[in-house]
């Protein structure tokens, strides 16, 4: 069966733009999770959804960085007034259930010029 | 925050031989305790994962070590191969029930023909 896919692969933007990023879990995964990875660092716990509804946003750097599910499947993470600093991969997992094995996406990666 | 301490940063072991990773972690309400393997350009794949109520896990080659009195669990890849080089993160949730994961730094494996 298909695995998490995010897209795009490869985002290069300019510093102040605004930028969207989107990841398809596993079909029938209730949990989505997005993490952020920085160059020779593990990843970072950004925001956690159980169905639609953001469980837990605590890992959110700032409010310019927002996340949707709005059909309990696909998620958007959303950057706006992007900086250099944002650079990093982004991840998404999902898992079968609230606490369950999390499976990773291939990751986004985000250059901010 | 809440931290899992990883080592050695980087490691070389020549194929066939045993390549040992530590972690260490802070809170004793930690309750899974896993492994994910990241080749490059690749999200992390989960390895093998462990629960405190046993001290060893084995799967195949990898194997988990805990040491809950330590707060400390380690992996064992015995008779390495070229195929194993990559990234290992040790991770832990940060609250219980529910597997907001903290990562540690990551290990850089190089397995020598």
């Amino acid at each position: 069966g298909a695995g998490v896919s995010q897209t795009p692969s490869n985002k290069v933007t300019e510093k102040g733009k605004y930028v969207e990023l989107r990841c398809d879990p596993i079909s029938g995964h209730t949990a989505l999770y997005w993490y952020r990875q920085s160059l020779g660092q593990g990843p970072e716990f950004l925001i956690y959804f159980q169905g639609t509804g953001a469980a837990d946003d605590s890992g959110l750097p700032n409010d310019r960085f927002f996340a949707v599910r709005p059909e309990g499947s696909v998620s958007t993470l959303k950057i706006q007034r992007t900086e250099r600093g944002d650079s990093a991969v982004y991840l998404c997992a999902s898992s079968a259930s609230r606490g369950g094995e999390q499976f990773f996406g291939p990751g986004t990666r985000l250059t901010v010029l | 925050q809440q931290q899992v301490k990883q080592s050695p940063q980087s490691l070389i072991v020549q194929k066939g031989g045993i390549s040992i990773i530590n972690c260490a972690y802070e809170n004793t309400a930690f309750d899974y305790f896993p492994w994910y393997q990241q080749f490059p350009g690749k999200g992390p794949a989960l390895l093998i994962a462990i629960r405190p109520d046993v001290s060893e896990k084995k799967e195949g080659r990898f194997t988990i070590s805990f040491n809950k009195s330590a707060k400390q669990f380690s992996l064992h890849i015995m008779d390495s191969q070229p195929g194993d080089s990559a990234t290992y993160f040790c991770a832990a949730p940060r609250n219980t029930g529910f597997q907001k994961l903290v990562f540690g730094t990551g290990t850089r494996l190089l397995v020598s023909p």
